[in-house]
């Protein structure tokens, strides 16, 4: 069974840019939840979806922001990059509430 | 609101030996849910166990198994015959039942020395 994909990996943008990563997860699983993690602010949540519904969405500007498709597949979008947005972002699924999430090997966001 | 604290920014530990990675946590509910997750240099968040508040045991995987106490808060892991492979970032989590946004910890590193 293939695990939670994030894709790309790696990223670099400039300032004032903006990105979208992508995450699939496992097959079955209807609640993705996105996470930044930087070592100063530690790992952070941004927002959960399930079923194409954003349920949840953490302390973040609104240049953040999610969708999830259909097939569950999520894309988080982060609009006029600032430095400070450089981090790993990690994706998650979970097959139901209460349950344990798994998680993606992340995308390193570097902005520059 | 809940909050999770890892108090061990870092341990070590020898190899084969057995050591204890600290977690407290604050919350005025009653049902919830909490996990230890380990963060290898490759980044991803592996699940090492999980542990429901209203199960009075104790978790066990495997060399791994917690310390609940509830009164107290308090949620320890305990790595017996600790091995190369658990040096890694060992981070705490809450998740209230009901919901899916984890809160975690700081994290501690783990160096397991040879």
């Amino acid at each position: 069974k293939a695990g939670v994909t994030q894709t790309p990996r790696y990223l670099i943008k400039t300032r004032g840019q903006q990105v979208t990563l992508s995450c699939s997860p496992i097959s079955g699983h209807r609640s993705v939840s996105w996470y930044q993690q930087t070592p100063g602010q530690g790992l952070q949540f941004l927002f959960e979806y399930f079923s194409e519904t954003q349920r949840n969405k953490g302390n973040f500007p609104g240049r953040f922001s999610g969708r999830q498709f259909s097939n569950s597949r999520s894309e988080m979008n982060v609009s006029t990059l600032e430095l400070g947005d450089s981090a790993l972002y990690l994706c998650a699924s979970r097959i139901s509430m209460n349950t344990e999430a798994f998680f993606g090997q992340g995308t390193r966001l570097t902005v520059v | 609101a809940q909050t999770v604290t890892q108090s061990q920014p870092e341990m070590s530990v020898q190899e084969a030996e057995t050591v204890t990675l600290s977690c407290t946590y604050d919350t005025s509910e009653s049902d919830y849910y909490l996990f230890w997750y380990k963060q290898p240099p490759s980044r991803q968040m592996i699940l090492v166990i999980r542990q429901e508040a209203y199960k009075q045991q104790n978790a066990t995987e495997n060399r791994f198994s917690v310390n609940f106490q509830k009164a107290a808060k308090s949620f320890s892991l305990k790595i017996s015959d600790s091995q190369l492979g658990d040096a890694a970032m060992y981070f705490c989590a809450y998740l209230l039942s009901g919901t899916y946004k984890y809160i975690f910890g700081t994290g501690t590193r783990l160096k397991v020395l040879a």
